[in-house]
């Protein structure tokens, strides 16, 4: 979507190994979230951001962690994958803190852990 | 906590037919409803929200959601359905808990349109 990349778009990786996925936005919007999503269970929100150096942790958060160190750019690690992270993941922005206008989501990242 | 249940995880209808894909929230506050759209291998788009101003409204591609309160529903709806609208949906509720609004989205239904 216009305003917001993800990256990679595609990534196989070995268990055990770290894995950064990059969401880069030109909207200047203050708020940004992961999301991942699997087959029957939806999109399910990993962290979020309110602010550089500002996140929280979602529904889904452990064996994640994630870094906002400009407002553009929100990193989702997982610092030794497993098979369970197999997903597609998600990164949104938000322009509002009440989400009031919902989110502009990321064509996403597939993410394989073999 | 915020949530929604979509009841059926498949849909089928035929092209020109009524689309109704259905959507319970619950919420303990007034709540941001959302339906977004997903086509395949891509991200989600907002089809249409509720903010609290009309029960009805009205979105992208002919989409329509109803908000009744009574019923704690916001069911998607659109007259005749095309071939084009074959896609997974999406219902969201926000969660105004923590730092944030986080939107709590439901399981999916997948939207199957025949000739």
């Amino acid at each position: 979507d216009a305003g917001i990349t993800q990256s990679p778009r595609h990534k196989v990786t070995e268990t055990g190994t770290p894995v950064t996925l990059r969401c880069h936005q030109t909207e200047n919007h203050r708020y940004m979230y992961w999301y991942r999503q699997d087959p029957g269970h939806g999109l399910r929100l990993i962290h979020y951001s309110y602010g550089v150096k500002d996140t929280d942790k979602g529904e889904v958060s452990d064996g994640y962690s994630v870094s906002r160190s400009k407002t553009e750019d929100f990193l989702l690690t997982l610092e030794s994958a497993t098979s369970s992270q197999t997903s597609v993941y998600f990164c949104a922005i938000s322009e509002s803190g009440q989400a009031r206008n919902g989110y502009t989501f990321g064509s996403g990242t597939r993410l394989t852990v073999v | 906590a915020q949530s929604v249940t979509q009841l059926g995880s498949h849909v089928s209808v035929s092209e020109g037919a009524l689309v109704l894909l259905r959507c319970n929230y619950s919420s303990s506050v007034p709540p941001y409803l959302f339906w977004y759209v997903q086509y395949p291998n891509q991200g989600l788009q907002l089809l249409l929200k509720y903010t609290s101003a009309a029960t009805l409204v009205k979105g992208i591609n002919g989409f329509e959601a109803e908000f009744k309160k009574s019923e704690t529903s916001f069911h998607l709806t659109k007259p005749s359905a095309h071939m084009s609208d074959a896609a997974e949906y999406f219902c969201a509720v926000t969660d105004n808990t923590g730092t944030a609004s986080k939107l709590t989205f439901g399981t999916g239904t997948r939207l199957q349109v025949t000739l």
